[in-house]
C-alpha cells in the first residue's frame, strides 16, 4: 500500500487552521492509521493513533478523521510550536509491514 | 518513563557490517515488540523491520531492501534490542530509530522513540 501525502508543503500563519491529508493506494484499516509529528533533529512523535484516537499528551487542536483510502489531520488553531513535517502511516499485516507517507512540511507563512 | 536508547552508529565502508543496539527501560521489555525505523538524511521515515516478543513467537519481519542482509535480535535478559547490518550499501546512510507500539496494539502506532543513530555508509 502506497500512502500519498497532500500538500507537500503548507505555508500558514498561527491561529489558521490546518488541513492535511493523506490517500492510501487500498484501503486501510482504520486500527492501523497513525499520524506523527517531526520537528527537525528530533524523532518523531506520535499524534494519532486509530486514525482519530490523540496519543498521551497530545493536545485537542489536534484531531484525525477519516476511513478506507482518505485520511486528515487537522490542527485547529496553528500554535508556532507546530510547525513541523507531519507524516502519515498504515500497518499492513499480510505481509506485516509499515509504510509512511512522504511527509507535509508545515511552515510558518 | 520508558526510555530507548540507540547506540553503535558510525561511518563504514560499502560492504562492511555494523551492529546497532537499542537499550530499553520503563517497560516490561520481554513483552514488546520492537521495530527499527530509519531516515536518511533530509528524507522521509522507512520502516527497516520488528521483532516480536518470545511469548509471541519471537519472529522476525523485515522492509523489502534489507531482507536477507539485516538480522533483528533481542536480549531480553539485558532489556536490549539490536540490528546486525551486513553488506551494507551507501543507501543504507540513515539514522537509525528503535521504536516500539508498547501499550497500544500491533500496528497501533509507533508510541516511543530513541534519539536515534547515525550510520553513514561511505568510502
Amino acid at each position: 500500500i502506497v500512502l500519498t501525502q497532500s500538500p507537500g508543503t503548507l505555508s500558514l500563519s498561527p491561529g489558521e487552521r490546518a488541513t492535511l491529508s493523506c490517500w492510501a493506494s487500498q484501503s486501510v484499516s482504520s486500527s492501523y492509521l497513525a499520524w506523527y509529528q517531526q520537528k527537525p533533529g528530533q524523532a518523531p512523535r506520535l499524534l494519532i493513533y486509530g486514525a482519530s484516537s490523540r496519543a498521551t499528551g497530545i493536545p485537542d487542536r489536534f484531531s484525525g478523521s477519516g476511513s478506507g483510502t482518505d485520511f486528515t489531520l487537522t490542527i485547529s488553531r496553528l500554535e508556532p510550536e507546530d510547525f513541523a513535517v507531519y507524516y502519515c502511516q498504515q500497518y499492513g499485516r499480510s505481509p506485516p509491514m509499515y509504510t509512511f507517507g512522504q511527509g507535509t512540511k508545515l511552515e510558518i507563512k | 518513563e520508558v526510555q530507548l536508547v540507540e547506540s553503535g552508529g558510525g561511518l563504514v565502508k560499502p560492504g562492511g557490517s555494523l551492529r546497532l543496539s537499542c537499550a530499553a527501560s520503563g517497560l516490561t521489555f520481554s513483552n514488546a515488540w520492537m521495530n527499527w525505523v530509519r531516515q536518511a538524511p533530509g528524507k522521509g521515515l522507512e520502516w527497516v523491520g520488528r521483532i516480536k516478543s518470545k511469548s509471541d513467537g519471537g519472529t522476525t519481519d523485515y522492509a523489502a531492501p534489507v531482507k536477507g542482509r539485516f538480522t533483528i535480535s533481542r536480549d531480553d535478559s539485558k532489556n536490549t534490542l539490536y540490528l546486525q547490518m551486513n553488506s551494507l550499501k551507501t543507501e543504507d546512510t540513515a539514522v537509525y530509530y528503535c521504536t516500539t507500539e508498547y501499550g497500544l496494539w500491533s500496528g497501533g502506532g509507533f508510541q516511543y522513540w530513541g534519539q536515534g543513530t547515525l550510520v553513514t555508509v561511505s568510502s
